[in-house]
């Protein structure tokens, strides 16, 4: 089964409200986190990532928070955009596995108006 | 700076056949890693290529296939082509640096259809 999951397939958002989009991973020894973005029809855009012996990382308008003591990644975004519409992605690496990238199936964020 | 380039974008083949998918890396990078998407779900890994050696691979049979030529870029083989092959296949450049861990970089990808 998968280790990294999300909690909900959709999300709906107002444009100009923040949004926080979940994940959860189950192996304790996954050490390298990244969040995509993708677009219809492109491929996944890296949006940020966060080692594990961080549990907070900030970019423009966007914020992971890892919580290791409870296996929990998150990504904030602040004053969504309708162009922030998109499939969102976590992926983890594990520290023991090599470099292989495992992703959950997604999250899709719709923005409205 | 070009990002990571895919060919073709698009693809049609029937079963049995075999095909062919290149890739050339973002400026920079020198590893190269192939994904399978389905419709819906996230990618999965296939396999990973640097200093033109598979290092790594993930739960795909033997019939998928790759390579990594001198200057990075890389080629994904996959033959006696079957229904299930139908995917978007992506390509992710990354550089590995003796730091750990960089962020791999995704093509748009080849969307594979197999009738």
């Amino acid at each position: 089964g998968e280790s990294v999951g999300l909690h909900l397939p959709t999300l709906s958002v107002q444009e100009g409200d923040n949004s926080i989009i979940n994940c959860a991973y189950s192996n304790s020894a996954s050490d390298y986190f990244i969040w995509y973005k993708q677009e219809s029809g492109k491929g996944p855009q890296f949006i940020i990532d966060i080692r594990s012996n961080m549990d907070k990382r900030q970019g423009q308008r966007v914020t992971v928070l890892l919580n290791k003591t409870v296996k929990h990644l998150s990504l904030q975004i602040a004053a969504t955009q309708p162009g922030d519409s998109a499939v969102y992605f976590c992926a983890e690496n594990l520290s023991n596995s090599g470099y292989a990238l495992n992703f959950g199936k997604g999250t899709s964020l719709l923005v409205t108006p | 700076d070009a990002g990571v380039t895919q060919s073709p974008t698009h693809l049609i083949k029937t079963r049995g056949q075999q095909v062919t998918l290149r890739c050339s890396p973002k400026s920079g990078h020198d590893t190269v890693s192939w994904y399978q998407q389905a419709l819906g779900q996230g990618p999965q890994f296939i396999f990973q290529y640097y200093e033109e050696e598979e290092r790594q691979r993930g739960n795909f049979p033997d019939r998928f296939s790759g390579h990594q030529f001198p200057n990075y870029s890389s080629e994904l083989n996959v033959n006696a082509l079957l229904l299930g092959d139908s995917a978007l296949y992506l390509c992710a450049s990354s550089l590995t640096s003796p730091r750990g861990n960089q962020p791999q970089h995704f093509g748009d990808g080849t969307r594979l259809s197999i009738l």
